[in-house]
């Protein structure tokens, strides 16, 4: 089983629709991370949660820490929202970091 | 403002090659950490450092080896570049908790994408 899931793995929604992606853990981490990483490869960190919530423009995170769950929202999705989710964490009890597999996002217009 | 740097973006090798991907960081972290990104199978460790000079496999090191010398450069090696190592590399690095930080933020580069022809 792995340590991060993700959940959907693939979304496809119409332009203007609210994303939820989601991410559950089941071990010990110090702070989660979302990445978003475009068709080219390229992967830019969004947000390090470690309690309640982050928003930045049109993207808010939350955490539950007591539950090992977080989820990213999207609010008004964009095509150019399209891109890979990636959730990670540095493990508490060796700083390794694990990664969810990620959720492919498409809007389409 | 970029934090965490790999050289490359896109590289291309010949097989038998032998490949340097190097990583280097500016806010003085412990911890360096090298991925290869496969579809269908995530983000897997191949080897990190928690310091200069050491190392430490992960999941995936065949075929792989590194180099810390200084404490913000770590480079992946590909002692004999094979087709098989065609992938997206991910370097990343961390405080070490104890080190004036109660949560560790990583950071991520951008990813080198390798193909090997």
């Amino acid at each position: 089983k792995n340590e991060v899931e993700q959940s959907p793995q693939n979304l496809t929604a119409q332009e203007g629709e609210f994303i939820t992606i989601n991410c559950s853990y089941s071990v010990g981490i110090s702070a989660l991370h979302w990445l978003q990483q475009h068709p080219g490869g390229g992967i830019v960190s969004l947000f390090m949660l470690s309690s309640g919530k982050k928003k930045h423009g049109r993207l808010i995170a939350t955490i539950n820490i007591q539950e090992k769950h977080s989820s990213l929202h999207i609010t008004a999705s964009h095509p150019r929202d399209s891109a890979v989710y990636i959730c990670a964490g540095p493990l508490n009890r060796d700083d390794k970091i694990i990664f969810g597999k990620g959720t492919r996002l498409h809007i389409l217009p | 403002d970029v934090k965490v740097t790999q050289s490359s973006r896109y590289l291309v090798k010949r097989t038998g090659e032998k490949v340097f991907l190097e990583c280097v960081q500016d806010m003085d972290h412990e911890n360096m950490f090298w991925y290869r990104q496969d579809p269908g199978l995530g983000l897997r460790l191949i080897y990190f450092s928690y310091d200069v000079k050491m190392k430490e496999k992960g999941d995936i090191p065949e075929g792989y080896s590194v180099s810390r010398e200084k404490k913000e450069r770590f480079s992946l090696i590909l002692e004999s570049a094979s087709t098989n190592q065609t992938s997206m590399y991910l370097c990343a690095s961390s405080l070490c908790p104890g080190q004036g930080s109660m949560n560790t933020e990583a950071f991520f580069g951008q990813g080198t994408r390798l193909t090997v022809v």
